[in-house]
C-alpha cells in the first residue's frame, strides 16, 4: 500500500499568509495526488485533482505542485475562510490513501 | 443539483450486520465510479471501498476486506455497503463520495460527497 505523509499536522497562521503544505507519498504516483479541505462537522470537499488542476469555483489563491512522490499545497494568501484541515489522497493505486491531514489554524 | 444522501447509520452491537445506502440524484449516476470514505471520531480520513461505474470492479481497504462488500443498483441510483461483522474500530461517519472519472476503471478525486452517516459499534 502507498502511504501518504503530510506536513506539517498543524500550523497556525495570520489572514494574508502565505501558506505551504507537503504531502510526500512512500512510491512514485506520478501525479495521481488530490487535495481536499474539511472543516468542523461537514464533509471533505476536494479542491485540487491531478496535483495541479483547480476543481470548478475553487479560489485562484489555492494551487498545487509536485511529481512523483513529493507534492505541496500553495495558499497564496490566507483568507478567514481558509481555515480548516486539509488532507493529501492518492488515486495512483488501490487501496486508495488519505495523508494524515494539517491543521490550518488562526494564529 | 448534483446529491449525495447517505442513510442507514446507527447504533450497533460488536459483531451485528448494517447496511449503508446512498442515494444520488443530478447526474449521470450509472457512469461514475463510486466510494465509501470514513472518518473515525477525531481522526483523518479513510478510504474504505470503491465499486466501479458498471459494478465490475470492486477494490477495499484491508481494514474491511471480506467483511463490507460493495454494491450498487444503477436503475435505483444507489449505492450501498453492507457492514458485516461490525467492530468496535468501525465506529465512524461514513460518507459516500463519487469519482471524477466517467465511464473509467481507473480512478480520480471525490468531487461529490454526502453529508455522512454515522456508525457506532458499542455494547
Amino acid at each position: 500500500d502507498i502511504q501518504m505523509t503530510q506536513s506539517p499536522s498543524s500550523l497556525s497562521a495570520s489572514v494574508g499568509d502565505r501558506v505551504a503544505i507537503t504531502c510526500r507519498a512512500s512510491q512514485t504516483i506520478s501525479s495521481y495526488l488530490n487535495w481536499y479541505q474539511q472543516k468542523p462537522g461537514k464533509a471533505p470537499k476536494l479542491l485540487i485533482y491531478a496535483t495541479s488542476s483547480l476543481l470548478s469555483g475553487v479560489p485562484s489563491r489555492f494551487s498545487g505542485s509536485g511529481f512523483g512522490t513529493d507534492f505541496t499545497l500553495t495558499i497564496s494568501s490566507l483568507q478567514p475562510e481558509d481555515f480548516a484541515t486539509y488532507f493529501c489522497q492518492q488515486s495512483y493505486s488501490v487501496p486508495l490513501t488519505f495523508g494524515g491531514g494539517t491543521k490550518v489554524a488562526i494564529k | 443539483q448534483v446529491q449525495l444522501v447517505e442513510s442507514g447509520g446507527g447504533v450497533v452491537q460488536p459483531g451485528r450486520s448494517l447496511r449503508l445506502s446512498c442515494a444520488a440524484s443530478g447526474f449521470s449516476f450509472s457512469s461514475y465510479g463510486m466510494h465509501w470514505v470514513r472518518q473515525a471520531p477525531g481522526k483523518g480520513l479513510e478510504w474504505v471501498a470503491v465499486i466501479s461505474y458498471d459494478g465490475n470492479n470492486k477494490y477495499y481497504a484491508d481494514s474491511v476486506k471480506g467483511r463490507f462488500p460493495i454494491s450498487r443498483d444503477n436503475s435505483k441510483n444507489t449505492l450501498y455497503l453492507q457492514m458485516n461483522g461490525l467492530r468496535a474500530e468501525d465506529t465512524a461517519v461514513y460518507y459516500c463520495a463519487k469519482d471524477m472519472g466517467s465511464n473509467s476503471n481507473d480512478y480520480y478525486g471525490m468531487d461529490v460527497w454526502g453529508r455522512g452517516t454515522t456508525v457506532t459499534v458499542s455494547s
